[in-house]
Formats: structure tokens, sequence, C-alpha cells
């Protein structure tokens, strides 16, 4: 099977801006979530979705949010950026059947906020 | 609060054993995950613990104790390849929320 994918792998924005980043899960796999990875404060958790719907959230601010379509890709968005968005972003996707499973992850996508 | 602990970097020899501890006070517990993550590449699953007791997978091995908020990884036949941040997880507060200790950066030499 392939794995979880992540577009774009790379990203430069200034603040102000937004940005949009995708994730593609296994296949069959109907929860994806998101993650925010950054040297200071290591990997904390954005939010989930299984069928469309969210069904966890992280201690984020609304500037973070996020959807999941019909065929299970998730899409991230972050609006209005800040310098401490700078970050690599990961997604994990899992079969979401059960309240704690595997997680497996995408490359992730480097933002780096000027 | 949430607080995943673990030591902050550990270094060992080829094919010696090492163990990296990871203790949790979380509100919540369903579940202890270790990860590998190479430098600049994404985290990859080693173990899961959800019962106390000692989990064997090949070189890894991964234990819990539940009652002490204590887990660890154990290397074994240390390679250099093994060179990783090794991160701790706990899956806590709803469904796929995992909550991530800071990691143990491991460096084995030759």
């Amino acid at each position: 099977k392939a794995g979880v994918t992540q577009t774009p792998r790379y990203l430069i924005k200034t603040r102000g801006q937004q940005v949009t980043l995708s994730c593609s899960p296994i296949s069959g796999h109907r929860s994806v979530s998101w993650y925010q990875q950054t040297p200071g404060q290591g990997l904390q958790f954005l939010f989930e979705y299984f069928s469309e719907t969210q069904r966890n959230k992280g201690n984020f601010p609304g500037r973070f949010s996020g959807r999941q379509f019909s065929n299970s890709r998730s899409e991230m968005n972050v609006s209005t950026l800040e310098l401490g968005d700078s970050a690599l972003y990961l997604c994990a996707s899992s079969s979401g059947t059960r309240g704690s499973e595997t997680q497996y992850f995408g490359p992730g996508t480097r933002l780096l906020v000027l | 609060g949430q607080n995943i602990d673990q030591p902050t970097e550990m270094t060992a020899t080829e094919g010696a054993i090492v163990q990296i501890n990871c203790t949790y006070q979380t509100s919540g517990f369903n579940g202890l995950f270790w990860y590998q993550q190479h430098a600049g590449e994404a985290p990859t699953f080693l173990s899961y613990n959800v019962l106390d007791g000692l989990e064997e997978k090949g070189r890894f091995s991964s234990f819990l104790s539940r009652s002490k908020g204590y887990s660890y990884l154990l290397l074994k036949e240390l390679q250099m390849k093994d060179s990783a941040s090794y991160l701790c997880a706990v899956s806590s507060g709803g469904y796929n929320k995992l909550i991530f200790g800071a990691g143990t950066r491991l460096a084995v030499h030759p």
C-alpha cells in the first residue's frame, strides 16, 4: 500500500498570508490527524477528522482549521500567518474505527513564515 | 495537566543495549506509543502498549506500568542506523489524540 502523502513538501509564506496544506491517507484509512512540530514545543496535536467530521481538537487558535473530503483526503488551513507558525506540519492516518490506533505519518510539509 | 517526560539525549555504542525511559501524567490513558524519527523525516511507528507488561518486536521491546505512569523502550544490538529521536506518546483525550514527549535523541557510536 502507498503511504500517507502530503503536498506541498515545502512552502514559504509571509506574515498575514494564508496557507492550505493537503494530506492523502493510506488507502482504506478514514481518520486523518494533523500535528505541528517545532523545535521548542515538539509535536502537538491540532485536530482529527473522520468521515468528514472533526472528532477531536487540540489547543490551537481558530486561525487553524481543517476539513476532510468524502475520499478521506484532508486539508488544513492556516489564516493570517504569524512567524511562530513556522513548523513542520505532519498528518497521520489510521482506520478510525477505535479510539486509540496506530497512526501512520506522512513526510510533512515544512512551512516557513517570513 | 498533561506531562510526558523523557531524557533529552543519550549515547550508546554499536552492538550494545540501551533503555529509553518515559514517565507520563495525563488526564486519560488509551495506550502508549513509541515512534522513531530520523532527522528531517516523518515519525515511524515502533510499538504500542495498552496493558502492563513487555511487548517484544525483534530488536525492540517496550514495557508499560500503568500504575506507575512509566514506560521504557529497549533497543538491543544497536546499529548505527538506530541513531534517531525516539518519541514517547500517550493516547489521551479522545479519538486519535496523541500527546508527545519532547523526544530522546539517541546517538550510536562505533
